[in-house]
Order: C-alpha cells, then structure tokens, then sequence
C-alpha cells in the first residue's frame, strides 16, 4: 500500500529536549516537504526536498533541522524544541522533475502532534 | 511571497444544501488544486486543474480554474455529513519558490444531519 509513515503520532516533551519526527515514503518520490498546522493559519511550509541531498527552507523554518540522506526518508529535527513548536505536523511526497513539483499532488502521512512543555 | 486568500474560513450548513468556496490571490497561478482533510488524517487531493478556464468535476464536487490563472472555486452539492471536514486550496507556480505548492488557510466545513 502506498503511504506516508509519521512517527511518533503524538509527542509531549519538554523544552529543550532534542526530539525527532521521522517520515518515510514507499512510493519512490523525489519530493518531500514538512508542514505544521495551526488553527487559523493553515499549512504551513517549514522544509521541503527535491531530491536526494537537495533541501530548502519554506516559511518556517526557524528551530527546525532536515536531512535527506536518503530518498525514502526525511525526517523533522527539533534541536531544542520550544512551546511555540507545539503543533500538528505533516510529512508529505510527491513526484517532482527538476526544480518542480509534478502536477502538484502530495500524499500526506497521517500527522505528529507534538506538544512542547 | 506568495499568499493564497481562501474564503469562507468555515460554514455550518444543513445536509442537502450546496456548497460554494474560493481562493484568490495577486499572482497567477499554472495549477489549481483541491484538497480535503478529514477529521484525524492527512489532507487527500480531491481535485486538480492545469488550464485557465477548465472546470473539472469529480462526483458532487465541481472546480474551476479562473480565466485569470488567480483564482479557483469549489463546490460540493447536495452535501452529506462526510463532507466534513477541512477544504484547502493550493497554487502551483513552476518560477516560484516553496516547493511550487502553496496552501491557503483552509475552510472547515460542518453538516449538520
């Protein structure tokens, strides 16, 4: 089955304590990217991948790490997580040509919530 | 950069009624796409537009994408209760940055029986 693999699903940590999300996706894609949600802001972009060893920062980047060292996963990295971090996170793929998401549709894990003490 | 302004922010509705959304923005977009989180879940693609002016429909839902290439509507008809739920709208630009995908706020929708 095609998916997108979050986890942990729910976190509550405390602040300071270094924390990682993982994501893997089994569809070969290319394109990876993190978002989190809040209520009355929508998805927001923190990273995003186009490939292997290539990644970028989106609108919120701050307080947050990646790497892609491999294409299957990507995961969120929270060096010393703060309350404002305190959020419901999505990993997402796709397919992507060159510097260009294709045809625009992402698959979307299940989400993280995460909550910073 | 970019900002997708996407109305109403949420609506309470009564089964059986119609459904209408939008999304607008300053700068043009190449794509045009729909989606929809369930309560709990990920949002899933429900609709994407590649051409101005095409109007695509997938079951009860209907979307357009604008003459303009800045803006796009949703519809759903003859809603029923699983259609609650959060709808997203998002731009694609190949020139642009983030990725070339970005989201609106979202609209949450609620059917009351």
């Amino acid at each position: 089955e095609a998916q997108v693999t979050q986890n942990p699903r729910y976190l509550i940590t405390v602040t300071g304590k270094k924390l990682t999300v993982t994501c893997s996706q089994n569809m070969n894609h290319e394109y990876m990217s993190w978002y989190r949600q809040d209520p009355g802001l929508g998805l927001r972009q923190i990273y995003y991948s186009m490939n292997v060893e290539v990644t970028d920062k989106g609108d919120v980047p701050e307080g947050y790490k990646v790497s892609r060292k491999e294409k299957r996963n990507f995961p969120l990295i929270l060096e010393s997580p703060s309350p404002n971090q305190t959020s419901l996170y999505f990993c997402a793929s796709g397919r992507s040509s060159g510097r260009a998401l294709r045809t625009g549709e992402l698959f979307f894990g299940e989400g993280s919530r995460l909550t910073v003490l | 950069g970019q900002q997708l302004n996407q109305s109403p922010q949420s609506m309470f509705i009564q089964e059986g009624e119609d459904v209408s959304m939008n999304c607008t923005s300053s700068s043009i977009f190449n794509t045009w796409l729909w989606y929809k989180q369930d309560p709990g879940e990920g949002p899933v693609l429900l609709i994407a537009l590649y051409k101005a002016g095409e109007l695509t429909s997938n079951g009860r839902l209907t979307a357009q994408f604008g003459i303009t290439r800045k803006d796009s509507f949703l519809n759903i008809s003859a809603s029923i209760p699983s259609d609650v739920g959060i709808y997203f709208c998002a731009g694609q630009n190949y020139g642009g940055s983030q990725g070339n995908l970005i989201f609106g706020k979202g609209t949450k929708l609620s059917v009351k029986p």
